[in-house]
């Protein structure tokens, strides 16, 4: 079965330093979302992505995070100066539809210190 | 406002026994709904669908109430597999809203 794919697993920065997290959807999806959980914490929307452009964001994705789709598979989310308060679980999904479910990477660990 | 409501538990539970947990959601225009389920660190993986018919997965049962705005996700005869965060989950207009979650611990 088709996966979403993200890479690191595990990614340890300074904090001011950016970060790039990588992820690759599904090949024949058209949605793409980032999400973000803080140890213990519930799943927060970040942003989405759609037909190249972002279609909506949280106010959480301010003007240090920004997304691209560089090559048509991959879907990278950038931190430009990270904050302790970055650290946390980042999750990629994509979906086919908007209607049906979406599939989650197993995410990347960020650990800011 | 909260677009998904959960009560968060936690729901403890012996093995065998039958659970229900159920979801508000605010937003009337909500297209498609969803039972999520996450392990502790671990990415949310899609449990089930929710159909407006009801739909029912081995010892899983998921309802639609669109009138009163509220799913539920039952399972019976619990496995301690079963121990987990169950996550609601809206989608609006191409955007899924998460609830909080609900934990349930099956205990042997």
């Amino acid at each position: 079965e088709p996966e979403v794919t993200q890479t690191p697993s595990h990614q340890v920065t300074q904090m001011g330093q950016e970060v790039i997290l990588r992820c690759v959807p599904i090949s024949n999806h058209l949605y793409f979302y980032w999400y973000r959980q803080i140890l213990g914490q519930k799943v927060e929307f970040l942003v989405s992505f759609y037909n190249n452009e972002i279609s909506e964001k949280s106010e959480i994705f301010d003007d240090q995070f920004s997304v691209e789709r560089p090559d048509g598979s991959n879907f990278t989310l950038k931190i430009r100066s990270t904050k302790l308060e970055d650290s946390a679980m980042y999750f990629c999904a994509s979906t086919g539809q908007g209607s049906q479910p979406q599939h989650f990477g197993d995410g990347t660990r960020l650990s800011i210190l | 406002r909260k677009e998904v409501e959960q009560d968060p538990g936690p729901f403890n539970v012996p093995e065998g026994a039958t659970v229900a947990f159920n979801c508000t959601y605010s937003n009337s225009a909500s297209q498609s709904f969803f039972w999520y389920r996450q392990d502790c660190r671990k990415e949310p993986k899609l449990l089930m669908s929710v159909y407006s018919s009801g739909n029912e997965d081995g010892r899983f049962t998921a309802q639609l109430n669109r009138a009163s705005q509220y799913i539920s996700l039952l399972i019976r005869d619990s496995k301690l597999s079963d121990s987990a965060t169950y996550l609601c989950v809206v989608n609006i207009m191409n955007q899924f809203y998460f609830g909080t979650g609900t934990s349930l611990t099956v205990i042997p």
